[in-house]
């Protein structure tokens, strides 16, 4: 079982560009969280998705960035024409439903991904 | 190297009643602390951080949780649980100065009984 996988490790881009940061859930998990980490302000909920279902966007910007989770493939986190202000740690993680856990999450992060933007 | 270890997986207290939720951590660096909550179906919510500040940090909704470098510690507290409380909390490790590293515990599962 290979975790939570998340590529790149670190992206760098210019001002302006395009960001995609992928993100593979475990196998069996079919929810997914994107996190961005500012220093030492701790993790800042983005977005929360199933499988070609957004189910709770309220903590992303209302401009330039969008996330998608298709029946196929990998989670995509994508930020358009970014600024300097975007370069974060991004991290997602991923769980099963809950439902029949006794509540438990069963949360797994992935190792983030690192965007510098220059 | 860094780990955390969140000593219960399930807790279950009466609601009114104290709630003590353990967490210990190995940091080679000296650690950013962090407790969140995640009620279902919603994403982390910051609880409470300590940054190398005051050792006794409150956070939001009468939690608190103090940081004790000798037993390498930061439990999560609150004097009286509230049914809106039961959610999963976990404890996180960064060290200072690497937001790009974080270490998640596996998570305490907190029951109130009515």
């Amino acid at each position: 079982n290979a975790g939570v996988m998340q590529n790149p490790r670190h992206l760098v881009r210019r001002r302006g560009q395009e960001a995609r940061l992928r993100c593979s859930p475990m196998k069996g998990h079919s929810h997914v969280y994107w996190y961005r980490q500012l220093p030492e302000e701790g993790l800042k909920f983005m977005v929360y998705l199933q499988k070609e279902n957004i189910i709770d966007e309220s903590g992303m910007p209302k401009e330039r960035f969008s996330a998608e989770f298709p029946k196929e493939g990998p989670s995509i986190l994508r930020i358009q024409q970014v600024v300097r202000g975007d370069s974060a740690a991004y991290f997602c993680a991923s769980s099963p439903p809950t439902v029949g856990t006794g509540g438990k999450v069963g949360y797994t992060f992935g190792s983030g991904t690192r965007l510098t933007v220059v | 190297a860094q780990s955390v270890t969140q000593l219960d997986s399930h807790v279950s207290v009466s609601e009114g009643t104290p709630v003590l939720l353990r967490c210990n951590y190995s940091s080679s660096y000296s650690p950013s602390l962090f407790w969140y909550v995640q009620h279902p179906n919603k994403g982390l919510q910051l609880l409470l951080k300590y940054t190398s500040a005051a050792t006794l940090v409150k956070g939001i909704n009468g939690f608190e949780a103090e940081f004790k470098k000798s037993e390498t510690s930061f439990h999560l507290t609150k004097p009286s649980a509230h049914m809106s409380d039961a959610a999963e909390y976990f404890c996180v490790v960064t060290p200072m100065n690497r937001d790009d590293k974080i270490i998640f515990g596996k998570g305490t599962r907190l029951h109130i009984l009515p």
